[in-house]
């Protein structure tokens, strides 16, 4: 069965903070995804990428990079969090044309 | 604009009834459609899926109908069971590739004994 393993359930950063989100998988996917999850809005595609060190945007990129040294971890990076980045994340894989296996999400608040 | 709406945030329905959830969507290219479920403290799961060239899909007391016309799907589950209590989230996708997969704000579902 697939996991994919989110670091943290729950996070509290402060404004200004550099904060780390971390993601494995186990089940050698080549595509891993980052979302948020806000209320009344669904899911929302923050990045992707389909091989190592390849990434591409998705919709809501702004304040965000990514990084994915390895095939297995897929690393979301929030250079100076706000206030407007408190949500829930969900990392995600998937190979080609399969459904997407979801992590149980990060919860992370900034103050 | 959403281009996936799921118009109902909420339904109840008793034990052993259909439920009925419901997904509009706005963009014609669309070619694929899933659900997925999602509890409390854990990511969502995939449910069932369907592709344009269907009009119906099923998976045991899970069933997705395509209306391409009106650019409308809706799953049923039927019986429903108290374990189906949770939220449901409509996605769409041109093409079955996860990076453009749009998805719904999702219908809570609570299933009543």
């Amino acid at each position: 069965d697939v996991k994919v393993t989110q670091s943290s359930r729950y996070l509290v950063k402060r404004t200004g903070e550099k904060v780390f989100l971390e993601c494995v998988q186990d089940m050698d996917h080549e595509n891993m995804f980052w979302y948020r999850q806000d209320p009344g809005l669904g899911l929302r595609l923050i990045y992707f990428s389909y091989d190592v060190k390849m990434k591409e945007k998705g919709d809501i990129p702004e304040g965000y990079s990514v990084s994915r040294e390895k095939k297995e971890r897929f690393s979301l990076i929030l250079e100076s969090a706000s206030t407007n980045q408190t949500s829930m994340y969900l990392c995600a894989s998937s190979l080609d044309s399969t459904p997407l296996h979801f992590g149980n999400g990060t919860r992370l608040t900034v103050t | 604009d959403q281009q996936v709406k799921q118009n109902s945030p909420s339904l109840s329905v008793q034990e052993g009834r259909i439920s009925i959830l419901n997904c509009d969507y706005t963009n014609s290219m669309f070619d694929y459609f899933l659900w997925y479920k999602k509890y409390p403290a854990e990511g969502p799961t995939f449910l069932i899926s369907i592709s344009s060239i269907k009009d119906k899909n099923e998976d045991g007391r899970f069933t997705v109908f395509l209306n391409k016309s009106a650019k409308h799907l809706s799953l049923h589950i039927v019986p429903s069971q108290p374990g189906d209590s949770a939220v449901y989230f409509c996605a769409a996708s041109v093409g079955n590739y996860g990076q453009n997969f749009v998805f719904g704000p999702g219908t809570r579902l609570s299933v009543l004994p």
